[in-house]
């Protein structure tokens, strides 16, 4: 059973440092990644996608990387600002089988980027 | 870009009614989720549909029934409304692009 685990839970930063979020998970058998963010009370929003194939892939001040052999992925913020306060979690679809559709979530780091 | 639409932010119910969550996708999108979210235990899956009239049991399908009569449109209904049934309700849909959430809907059972 796939389990995604993602390290700190929270984080508190200085506005203007460049941080580092991070999720693993347990079965390297995967067909994607996705990043979201979310903001208290709110519903999900997608920040990147990372198809099995690909290392990264970027979005302004937002860089995510996958290590598929390791189970490992992390999504690098340059510049934060206080808006980047939020919980980000990451989630992977299968690679296979009948529930190909079925994401599996982190629990969530919660990062507070203070002025 | 995808747009996926919950009819209501907030709704407050009593226990035994019957209530209906209602969501909407622009994209003609073949597959449609719905996840409660709790906290300290995440996202859980509660029913999947991968197409009109299609549908299967998630993770903690116990209490809820869907009901995808128009492929635009996934339901999510509560039979009989329970204190423990309060939450956050998430719909989504998936795409060659991956998920895309609604906004949610958080409901309160009294």
């Amino acid at each position: 059973k796939q389990e995604v685990t993602q390290i700190p839970a929270a984080l508190s930063v200085p506005e203007g440092e460049n941080l580092v979020l991070n999720c693993s998970f347990t079965d390297s058998a995967i067909y994607n990644l996705q990043w979201f963010r979310q903001d208290p009370g709110k519903g999900l929003t997608s920040l990147l996608l990372i198809q099995s194939s690909q290392r990264e892939q970027t979005s302004g001040r937002l860089n995510a990387s996958l290590d598929k052999s390791s189970g490992r992925s992390t999504l690098y913020i340059a510049a934060s600002q206080p808006g980047d306060s939020a919980t980000y979690l990451c989630a992977v679809r299968p690679n296979s089988g009948g529930s190909n559709y079925k994401l599996t979530f982190g629990k969530g780091t919660l990062l507070t980027v203070n002025p | 870009d995808v747009k996926v639409t919950q009819s209501s932010r907030y709704l407050v119910k009593r226990t035994g009614e019957k209530v209906f969550l209602e969501c909407v996708q622009d994209m003609d999108h073949e597959n449609m989720f719905w996840y409660r979210q709790d906290p300290g235990l995440g996202l859980r899956l509660i029913y999947f549909s991968y197409d009109v009239k299609m549908k299967e049991k998630g993770d903690i399908p116990e209490g809820y029934s869907v009901s995808r009569e128009k492929k635009e449109r996934f339901s999510l209904i509560l039979e009989s409304a329970s204190t423990n049934q309060t939450s956050m309700y998430l719909c989504a849909t998936s795409h060659w692009n991956g998920y895309t959430f609604g906004s949610g809907t958080r409901l309160t059972v009294v």
